[in-house]
């Protein structure tokens, strides 16, 4: 049973535009929410991260929002460049660390 | 200096063989993990340890068998290997501030 539920499954965005992925949970015993960003032949490496008491986390061009009455949380990529395309995995943790994951976006950015 | 680093990175074999993926880690972290990635993309754990100890043991079949020497280090090793294990299958270690994996192992079974 997926315990992170992730959408879309792919999206195109042209350069320099947003592209938003969105998750769900149900476990409210997750208390940290990372972000992790794939290349072809790379393993997964961490992008950003959220805990539960804050909703919003910037990095650079990189935003998670995070809502915790809803159980969701999503990442905004600002200003996107043909170098951000790439798979991205939402996931989520409990303390003991093991980290479920989403089923993965594929990220395409048109130059 | 590769912080997780696992071998080998391609790996093809016949069906019924046992082989190995060796991985280690110099960061430090207690944890380690095996993951594995399916052709959908989809990460699933496999096996956690602990500073040696084995805390995290999903539904994997017996054929799958972590051994950890050392707190560094963190093999898997598969018995009668079966068409459907090909995939490709990632170690990684962590502290509280994330998990960091190595590049994976890609196995193909044929």
């Amino acid at each position: 049973q997926q315990q992170v539920k992730q959408s879309p499954q792919s999206l195109i965005v042209q350069k320099g535009g947003i592209s938003i992925i969105n998750c769900a949970y149900e476990n409210t015993a997750f208390d940290y929410f990372p972000w992790y960003q794939q290349f072809p032949g790379k393993g997964p490496a961490l992008l950003i991260a959220i805990r539960p008491d804050v909703s919003e986390k910037k990095e650079g061009r990189f935003t998670i929002s995070f809502n915790k009455s809803a159980k969701q949380f999503s990442l905004h990529i600002m200003d996107s460049q043909p170098g951000d395309s790439a798979t991205y995995f939402c996931a989520a943790s409990k303390s003991d660390y093991k980290l479920s994951f989403g089923a993965g976006t594929t990220v395409t950015v048109r130059a | 200096d590769t912080a997780v680093s696992q071998t080998p990175k391609y790996l093809v074999t016949q069906m019924g063989n046992d082989k190995s993926i060796k991985c280690e880690q110099n960061l430090g972290h207690d944890t380690m993990y095996w993951y594995k990635q399916d052709s959908k993309k989809f990460l699933k754990i496999m096996f956690s340890y602990n500073n040696k100890e084995l805390i995290i043991n999903e539904t994997v079949p017996n054929r799958f068998s972590p051994k950890s020497p050392d707190k560094a280090h963190l093999n898997l090793h598969i018995n009668s290997l079966e068409l459907g294990d090909s995939a490709v299958y990632f170690c990684a270690s962590s502290s509280s501030r994330g998990y960091t994996f190595g590049s994976g192992t890609r196995l193909t079974v044929v």
